[in-house]
């Protein structure tokens, strides 16, 4: 079926310490891929994305490969700030069934501290 | 601005009184849904809309009504609201069934 598996959280790190929050997904079908940002009292906002196997999806430091041997699209992040910490939530587009719908991940809360 | 709007952004009310979840989005985008967000589960579709008059239940839909009569606008009706119901709702738009979702800021509902 369709799911998506997030490293449970809270991750708390220091400022400037490097970021990794792991996602797999079921290997159905040919998934987009998404990772979303959710800052506190805010919705979701696209973080980045990938649509098909070996693209790299970047953005504001963060990036994201999809992997199809491995069925992932970890998030990483070379020095994380303060700034950065939110909820992040993994994404795929389903396979077979509903469009216009995303299944997400549990979300991971992160906290980086001063 | 690009940006999905939903009011309120918050309500606390009692259980049976129906309501509604406003959602406007201005960029003429054909797919809307509407999420619930709860503690532990992440989020669940409830239902979503592939153009106007065009709906189908997600995979909560149970206690919840929709309605698509224009392409910028996708209410979220509660015709009678339980304390099950108690969580926090987003709108989302996007150009395709595929594509990126935007969200709006969301509304949190409790239901007494």
């Amino acid at each position: 079926g369709n799911s998506v598996t997030q490293m449970e959280g809270p991750v708390t790190l220091s400022e400037e310490a490097f970021l990794t929050i792991n996602c797999t997904y079921t290997a159905t079908g040919y998934p987009s891929l998404f990772w979303y940002v959710q800052y506190p009292g805010e919705g979701l906002q696209l973080l980045l994305k990938a649509t098909k196997a070996d693209d790299k999806g970047s953005n504001k430091g963060f990036e994201a490969t999809y992997r199809k041997e491995t069925t992932s699209f970890h998030l990483e992040k070379g020095s994380v700030q303060v700034s950065d910490s939110a909820v992040y939530f993994c994404a795929r587009t389903p396979y077979g069934g509903s469009q216009g719908n995303l299944i997400f991940g549990k979300g991971t809360k992160l906290s980086v501290k001063p | 601005e690009a940006q999905v709007t939903q009011n309120p952004r918050y309500l606390i009310t009692v259980t049976g009184k129906k309501l509604t979840v406003t959602c406007s989005q201005n960029m003429n985008h054909e797919y809307m849904s509407w999420y619930r967000q709860d503690p532990g589960l992440g989020l669940r579709q409830i239902y979503y809309s592939m153009n106007v008059e065009v709906t189908d239940k997600g995979d909560v839909p149970e206690g919840y009504k929709v309605s698509r009569k224009e392409k910028r606008n996708f209410p979220l009706i509660l015709e009678s609201p339980s304390p099950n119901q108690t969580s926090l709702y987003f709108c989302a738009s996007s150009r395709g069934g595929l594509e990126a979702q935007h969200f709006g800021d969301g509304t949190r509902l409790s239901i007494l």
